[in-house]
């Protein structure tokens, strides 16, 4: 079946550092990616997604691109802030009708 | 916009009692529900998925008759955890499907604790 391996924290860094959380998947067909950021005490939120290779989904400073050929989403930021102190799920789907496939979750801690 | 609510936040409950969680679309209209069970420190499971007025559609390993999905109408789904046992102490979230393709909006979850 369906897999996503990410990478897992918690991930502490100082504030304006450069972020990178590593996402590779597992799936047939061509699935669409996505990452997902839960906020304390919050719901999921879509954080930026990407239907095809080659995509880059961006949002919030945030950016991800489908690379098919090394089967990887990998969730990069230039400089992060302590509001970005979260958990970032990375995610998959076969289709749009579907359940999403999640990995385990990174916890983002942003020191000031 | 496309806000989902679940209800209750929290619950907890007796061994062998039952316990219904809901799970609502405010201000769109759903036509595909998910629920999904989170373990502490571990990613989400799929439980089921629910299109309104048909039956749910169950992953391998979940017990449909423990599980009882009804989405009745395109903003409401329930789960139902029947003759609850500790094993099934968990972070319950639910989604909404707003009709266009791979979107998904989710429910701040339900925290059920079962003593």
């Amino acid at each position: 079946g369906d897999s996503v391996t990410q990478m897992e924290g918690p991930v502490t860094l100082s504030e304006e550092a450069f972020l990178t959380i590593n996402c590779t998947y597992t799936a047939t067909g061509y699935p669409s990616l996505f990452w997902y950021v839960q906020y304390p005490g919050e719901g999921l939120q879509l954080l930026l997604k990407a239907t095809k290779a080659d995509d880059k989904g961006s949002n919030k400073g945030f950016e991800a691109t489908y690379r098919k050929e090394t089967t990887s989403f990998h969730l990069e930021k230039g400089s992060v802030q302590v509001s970005d102190s979260a958990v970032y799920f990375c995610a998959l789907t076969g289709g749009g009708a579907d359940g999403l496939t999640f990995g385990k979750g990174t916890h983002l801690i942003i020191q000031p | 916009g496309a806000v989902v609510s679940q209800h209750p936040s929290r619950v907890i409950c007796k061994s062998g009692t039952s316990v219904k969680i809901e799970c609502r679309s405010l201000d769109f209209q759903a036509t595909t529900m998910f629920w999904y069970r989170q373990f502490p420190k571990q990613s989400l499971m799929l439980m089921a998925t629910s299109n309104e007025g048909s039956k749910a559609t169950y992953e391998q390993g979940v017990e449909k008759d423990k599980f009882l999905i009804n989405h009745a109408s395109l903003t409401l789904s329930t789960l139902t955890v029947t003759s609850a046992h500790p094993e099934d102490s968990s972070f319950y979230i639910c989604s909404a499907s707003i009709g266009g393709p791979y979107e998904q909006y989710f429910g701040p979850g339900t925290r059920l604790t079962v003593t």
